[in-house]
Parts: structure tokens; C-alpha cells; sequence
């Protein structure tokens, strides 16, 4: 069974760069799509990004130019780097993930059905 | 873009009660809709996907209904554990983004 567990810090300068990773357990890489998703305190979900096994991306446009999401498979590891952070980006990040699967009607995304317990990331000085 | 509203933002109600929240697209996502529940300090926990699918392991009380535009999450006896935030999303494979609704916070009246 897979789990997802999120790891950096949880303090981050204003203007600095925000960095978290998701290790993945219990099963392999490949087959999921890999996903960041934020929820500021007393707020909404806001989904982030995410990450195909191949590599390929994509972004909220409304955050689109300052994060990369990224992905280690020899690490079973995947990342998110959120550039130019302000007080506004304080929030829980959750990591989620689920199938991408073929069927007759071509590729699909399966909604989030594993997530990782999140991490509080306080922007501050 | 496609924009989700969810409706009510806060319901109050009491255990046993049938208790129905929409969540409407601001364009078709045919059946890709999810939603999840989610209790202070956790992750949220996937009830329902493809708009009417019951997630493993998730009580029978909970089902979803729509497609299109205008989707329906019903808890048809609420219980004590049920006092959540829920939440809509789409996640139509014809579009790349990825959506969640506003909330819906589930209070004991």
C-alpha cells in the first residue's frame, strides 16, 4: 500500500524559495500522477501541480511561474519548489497522488485516494 | 479555467438528519468529480470519485449524484462522524487543471 510522507522545513524567509519533498513508500513510482496541493490556514484546498511518472507537468496558472515540481524515481521521491514567497503562501502542503490509468476512451487521472499527512510552511522573517 | 462553487458554505444539522450539498461547474466535466471529507489537522479522505463511485471502505450513507455542470453530494443519516468540511473537485482528463470547490462545513445544529 502506498503511503506518502512530506519532508522540509517549515520556516522560509520572505523572497526565499520554498522546497518540500514527498517520499513515497510501499510501492513503486511508476502507474501514479504525483501532486502538491496547499491549504492556507482556516482556508481551501488550492491544488499546486503535478507530475506524470514520465516527468511531464503541469501547474496552477495562478502559481505557475514560481513552481517546479520535479521527480526522482531512482529516490522514489518527488518535489515542489515554490520561488518568490510572500506570507500569502503560508499554508499545509499536502503531497497526493493517484492512478493514471489507459482505458477505451484513452488516458485518465483518478482522483486523490492517497495523500500525505502535510506539512505546515510558515513564510516569516 | 474551470471554476467550482460549492453550495451551502456552512449547514447545520443534527445526527440523523439527510443532509445535501451542490457543487456546480463553471463548464461541463462530464463524470469527473470527486469529493472528499476532511476533519481539522488531517488530510482530506476520498468519499466518492468519478461523480457517483463509492471509494472503498467509505460507508454506503454517502453517495453522489450528476454530471455535466451540477453535482450532489448526499449523506442520507447523518452521523457523529460525519461533522466534517467537505469538499468538491474536478479533475476532467480533457483539461489539465486540477479544481476543488470552496468547502462545505457540516456544523451539529
Amino acid at each position: 500500500q502506498v503511503q506518502l510522507q512530506e519532508s522540509g522545513p517549515g520556516l522560509v524567509k520572505p523572497s526565499e524559495t520554498l522546497s518540500l519533498t514527498c517520499t513515497v513508500s510501499g510501492g513503486s513510482i511508476s502507474s501514479y500522477y504525483w501532486s502538491w496541493i496547499r491549504q492556507p490556514p482556516g482556508k481551501g484546498l488550492e491544488w499546486i501541480g503535478y507530475i506524470y511518472y514520465s516527468g511531464s507537468t503541469n501547474y496552477n496558472p495562478s502559481l505557475k511561474s514560481r513552481v517546479t515540481i520535479s521527480v526522482d524515481t531512482s529516490k522514489n521521491q518527488f518535489s515542489l519548489k515554490l520561488s518568490s514567497v510572500t506570507a500569502a503562501d503560508t499554508a499545509v502542503y499536502y503531497c497526493a497522488s493517484a492512478v493514471y490509468y489507459y482505458d477505451s476512451s484513452g488516458y485518465h487521472r483518478h482522483a486523490f485516494d492517497i495523500w500525505g499527512q502535510g506539512t505546515m510552511v510558515t513564510v516569516s522573517s | 479555467d474551470i471554476q467550482m462553487t460549492q453550495s451551502p458554505s456552512t449547514l447545520s444539522a443534527s445526527v440523523g438528519d439527510r443532509v445535501t450539498i451542490t457543487c456546480r461547474a463553471s463548464q461541463s466535466i462530464s463524470s469527473w468529480l470527486a469529493w472528499y471529507q476532511q476533519k481539522p489537522g488531517k488530510a482530506p479522505k476520498l468519499l466518492i470519485y468519478k461523480a457517483s463511485s463509492l471509494e472503498s471502505g467509505v460507508p454506503s450513507r454517502f453517495s453522489g449524484s450528476g454530471s455535466g455542470t451540477e453535482f450532489t453530494l448526499t449523506i442520507s443519516s447523518l452521523q457523529p462522524d460525519d461533522f466534517a468540511t467537505y469538499y468538491c473537485q474536478q479533475y476532467n482528463s480533457y483539461s489539465p487543471e486540477i479544481t476543488f470547490g470552496g468547502g462545505t462545513k457540516v456544523e451539529i445544529k
